[in-house]
């Protein structure tokens, strides 16, 4: 069964911190790895990271996957209150007719002024 | 373009009623996806319709069962509430099924059984 691990399940920083969450993962035939933020309700799209595509960077927002090691990393740096909310990471497997997301628990962060 | 809408928000039900929540995807998108959310096990995977069609369903029991219409426009529905189905409902949408497409989340249904 697929299977995705977020680590740490829960950050304190102050504002202007760096941060760095954690996503491994267990999947067969692997086609993607996916990054959301949800703060109040609907998880909200970051990136998406493929064998050809591993890194990805949006602002003071950066995630890459390691294939090899079966893992990606979300980097948040000179954070800002507005940052807080819970950050999912989620694989799909094989897709088509059987397709299917499987997400991690997620990381809330709180970031504190 | 409008985003994903869930109605209702807000569901206060009691054990053993059945409910049914509604989703309409964004304009064009023929594939809804949709998830509960719970502390304790992270958002899981219910099922996804593509063109009025179940493509896949989760691991959730019979109770859980849902639709797709004409429209795009996705029912899910609960029979014989338990206090465990308690739960944050989330619908995606995307343009293409199977992953193909990244999905745009709804704002959810929070639903209490009491």
């Amino acid at each position: 069964e697929d299977k995705v691990v977020q680590s740490p399940l829960s950050l304190v920083v102050h504002e202007g911190d760096t941060v760095t969450l954690n996503c491994s993962y267990e999947v067969t035939n692997f086609r993607s790895l996916l990054w959301y933020k949800q703060e109040k309700k609907a998880p909200t799209f970051l990136f998406m990271l493929t064998s050809s595509g591993i890194e990805k960077k949006s602002g003071r927002l950066s995630s890459i996957l390691d294939k090899k090691e079966l893992s990606s990393i979300l980097n948040i740096t000179a954070t800002q209150t507005g940052d807080s909310a819970i950050y999912l990471c989620a694989v799909p497997n094989s897709g088509g007719s059987n397709y299917k997301l499987t997400f991690g628990k997620g990381t809330l962060l709180t970031v504190n002024p | 373009k409008a985003g994903v809408t869930q109605t209702p928000r807000y569901l206060i039900k009691t054990r053993g009623q059945q409910v049914t929540l509604s989703c309409s995807p964004i304009s064009g998108h023929r594939s809804v996806s949709w998830y509960q959310q719970t502390p304790g096990q992270g958002l899981q995977f219910l099922f996804e319709y593509f063109s009025e069609t179940q493509r896949n369903k989760g691991n959730f029991p019979g109770r859980f069962s849902g639709r797709q219409f004409s429209n795009s426009r996705s029912e899910m529905n609960v029979s014989t509430l338990e206090l465990g189905d308690s739960a944050l409902y989330l619908c995606a949408s995307s343009l293409m099924a199977g992953g193909e497409g990244t999905q745009y989340f709804g704002p959810g249904t929070r639903l209490t059984v009491l």
